[in-house]
């Protein structure tokens, strides 16, 4: 199937553990996103790379950093986790990076930290 | 800074029902608008995406009009059925790439 995938789809850890959510997608897409929801399912944006480059980074914690190893790959490894980070992540792409393309978004990870 | 409400924030109607979902923006200056669908504990579904140049755009039951210049647009859904169930999204994208959302409208279509 043409999809936006991550893993893992649930995440449940204790304070001050590091994580990794691992995002791919296999449409051919050069721009890839990470966007939080919080518990009022309020969706914003984090980080945008394209081709491997970061192009978006908004107001997020250093203890966040998001790596792609190549187009398809978008990973968000996060340190020192905080109640706080407790969310669910939905990683995106679309194609180019141009303000035209429709954003796919991937089924999202429940992280929650306890 | 651009905001994006969604009005109502939950609507319960009975099957074959037709109904509106309203979204607004507070700065015109967009590329597109997107509306979404996001069932619960699932991922968004993409339903429509609108450009700037577009008025309106269709697909099956659905229909999604954009008003630019009044930083409106209307996502109309013809008979409802209970599998129409979910939230709603409405997302702007202004320059910069970013998608900009609404806090969405969960529907509730009652058999």
């Amino acid at each position: 199937d043409t999809a936006v995938s991550q893993t893992p789809k649930y995440l449940v850890t204790q304070m001050g553990n590091d994580k990794s959510i691992k995002c791919e997608q296999n449409l051919g897409h050069d721009t890839m996103y990470w966007y939080k929801q919080d518990s009022k399912k309020f969706l914003k944006i984090m980080f945008s790379y394209n081709n491997k480059e970061l192009i978006i980074n908004e107001t997020v914690p250093n203890r966040f950093s998001p790596k792609s190893p190549d187009k398809a790959h978008l990973n968000l490894h996060i340190n020192s986790l905080e109640l706080g980070d407790s969310a669910v992540y939905f990683c995106a792409s679309s194609q180019g990076g141009r303000a035209s393309y429709e954003q796919y978004f991937g089924p999202g990870t429940r992280l929650t930290v306890t | 800074k651009q905001e994006v409400t969604q009005i109502p924030a939950a609507l319960s109607v009975p099957e074959g029902e037709n109904l509106v979902l309203n979204c607004s923006f507070t700065d015109s200056a967009i590329y597109n608008l997107q509306w979404f669908r996001q069932d619960p504990g699932k991922g968004l579904t993409s339903l429509l995406l609108i450009q700037s140049s577009q008025r309106e755009q269709t697909s099956g039951r659905l229909n999604a009009s954009l008003d630019k210049s009044s930083g409106r647009s209307t996502l109309y859904i013809a008979a409802s059925q209970p599998g129409d169930s979910a939230t709603y999204l409405c997302a702007v994208r202004p320059s910069g790439g970013k998608l900009i959302f609404g806090q969405g409208t969960e529907l509730s279509v009652k058999p």
